[in-house]
């Protein structure tokens, strides 16, 4: 089955950092990109950044460029976003997504798949 | 950076044509996608390189495209075609979605 579990929800405190996983099955992890997209209540979705599963390369939007760091582990199929210096605005649900085939491998351009998303919450 | 705008809101009345459009500049040199969000919900893709429909969505779903403006369009919208639809797309590093628009089917 293919899927992206994400980790569970957090509640931080204004300054802290989080660390959000998503572990992929069922499919090959190192053919399609990985992208973070979160959504804030009641707001729409918000593209983070993307990283290439196979190589490690990033890139972020730059509204979160210095804040976001996002990595991976091909031993368990799994990436990361860590966000740092949390303020109250970034409470929303981040969700990890994998499409974009990446180059020289070899799948479906109709391929996406989305985790079910993590509840992070930053407050005093 | 790129920017893609949707209108905020579409209603239409059961059995009618839904048509729900996005514009912008990278919209001439790259392919959009489509999202459905249900309340609660993560994202499906609904239309994939503008105007592809990925196995196991209803044929009611179409996409075109013309210039910097892209149209989704759903033909005899169902009730259970209520949600919030995002358009995407991404080119020269740099990654976008629209606004989204809250379509109503009542």
């Amino acid at each position: 089955q293919v899927q992206l579990v994400q980790s569970g929800a957090e509640v931080k405190k204004p300054g802290a950092s989080v660390k959000v996983s998503c572990k992929a099955s069922g499919y090959t992890f190192t053919s399609y990109y990985m992208h973070w997209v979160r959504q804030a209540p009641g707001q729409g979705l918000e593209w983070m950044g993307i990283i290439n599963p196979s190589g490690g390369s990033t890139s972020y939007a730059q509204k979160f460029q210095g804040r976001v760091t996002m990595t991976r582990d091909t031993s368990t199929s799994t990436v990361y976003m860590e966000l740092s210096s949390l303020r109250s605005e970034d409470t929303a649900v981040y969700y990890c997504a994998s499409w974009d085939l990446i180059v020289g491998a070899t799948g479906d351009d109709a391929f996406d798949i989305w985790g079910q998303g993590t509840m992070v919450t930053v407050s005093s | 950076s790129y920017e893609l705008t949707q209108p905020s809101s579409v209603s239409v009345s059961p059995g009618q044509t839904a048509r729900i459009t996005c514009s912008g500049d990278v919209l001439a040199k790259k392919y959009a996608r489509w999202f459905q969000q249900k309340p609660g919900q993560a994202p499906v893709l609904v239309i994939y390189k503008d105007s592809e429909r990925p196995s196991g969505i209803p044929e009611r779903f179409s996409g075109s495209s013309s210039g910097t403006t892209v149209t989704l369009t759903i033909s005899g919208a169902q009730v259970e075609d209520e949600a919030d639809y995002y358009c995407y797309s991404a080119a020269d590093n740099n990654w976008v979605f629209g606004g989204g628009t809250k379509l109503t089917v009542l």
